[in-house]
């Protein structure tokens, strides 16, 4: 069955320190990847999307992410942290093909310190 | 685009009674999802629709969860009987599925907010 795993519950950094978000799945073939954000009491939001080609994937709000066939992730980064970047990160994926069934990872919550 | 449009927002009911979430997808998808988000079990997939008709409801927690799309434009979950435990925040996405199965993305509601006390 496929999975998504982040391994990192919580993670702090210091305004404009760098960030990478961990994120590996299980699959039988290269599936579609997502990274979304979610602030507190809002909706998710769709960072940026992998769905072949260029590997490396940028998104909004300065974000990145990279696809690594090899290692079976998609690690979300960003080179200098915002206060406004406090939220939680989900990293998602569906299979290629088929009806697309969405599976979210367990969220990543980013604290931010000045 | 107005996106995926969710309503009530927040709702709060007593045990026992039926609960009814609405949700309009963005015109032209697809692919209808439903999901739920606790604190404990994070985001669920509950069901999905493509072309509105049911593809797979397993991740219905019980009995008492239903969805309905009668149509293209417009989704349903009822919970009845509500029960404390269901409390969470109910999510509906949409997409776009082509007949290659590529994507462009999902659209997610704001979500509602469902108490049951």
């Amino acid at each position: 069955a496929q999975s998504v795993t982040q391994p990192d519950i919580h993670i702090t950094v210091s305004e404009g320190a760098s960030l990478e978000l961990r994120c590996n799945y299980s699959y039988g073939a290269t599936p579609y990847l997502f990274w979304y954000v979610q602030s507190p009491g809002q909706g998710l939001q769709l960072l940026l999307k992998y769905f072949s080609g260029d590997t490396l994937v940028q998104g909004i709000k300065g974000f990145e992410a990279e696809f690594k066939r090899s290692q079976s992730s998609f690690n979300l980064r960003k080179p200098s942290v915002h206060w406004s970047d406090a939220a939680e990160y989900f990293c998602a994926v569906a299979p290629a093909g088929g009806y697309n069934k969405l599976i979210f990872g367990a969220g990543t919550r980013l604290a931010v310190h000045p | 685009d107005a996106g995926v449009i969710q309503s009530p927002r927040h709702e709060v009911t007593e045990m026992g009674q039926e609960v009814t979430l609405r949700c309009k997808p963005i015109s032209g998808h697809n692919s209808l999802f439903w999901y739920r988000q606790t604190m404990m079990r994070g985001l669920e997939l509950l069901i999905y629709f493509n072309n509105n008709v049911p593809i797979d409801d397993s991740g219905m927690p019980e009995d008492r969860f239903s969805a309905k799309m009668p149509n293209a434009s417009f989704s349903t979950l009822k919970i009845q009987p509500s029960e404390p435990r269901d409390s969470a925040v109910y999510f509906c996405a949409s997409v776009i599925i082509l007949r290659t199965g590529d994507n462009y993305g999902y659209t997610f509601g704001s979500g509602t907010r469902l108490t049951v006390v």
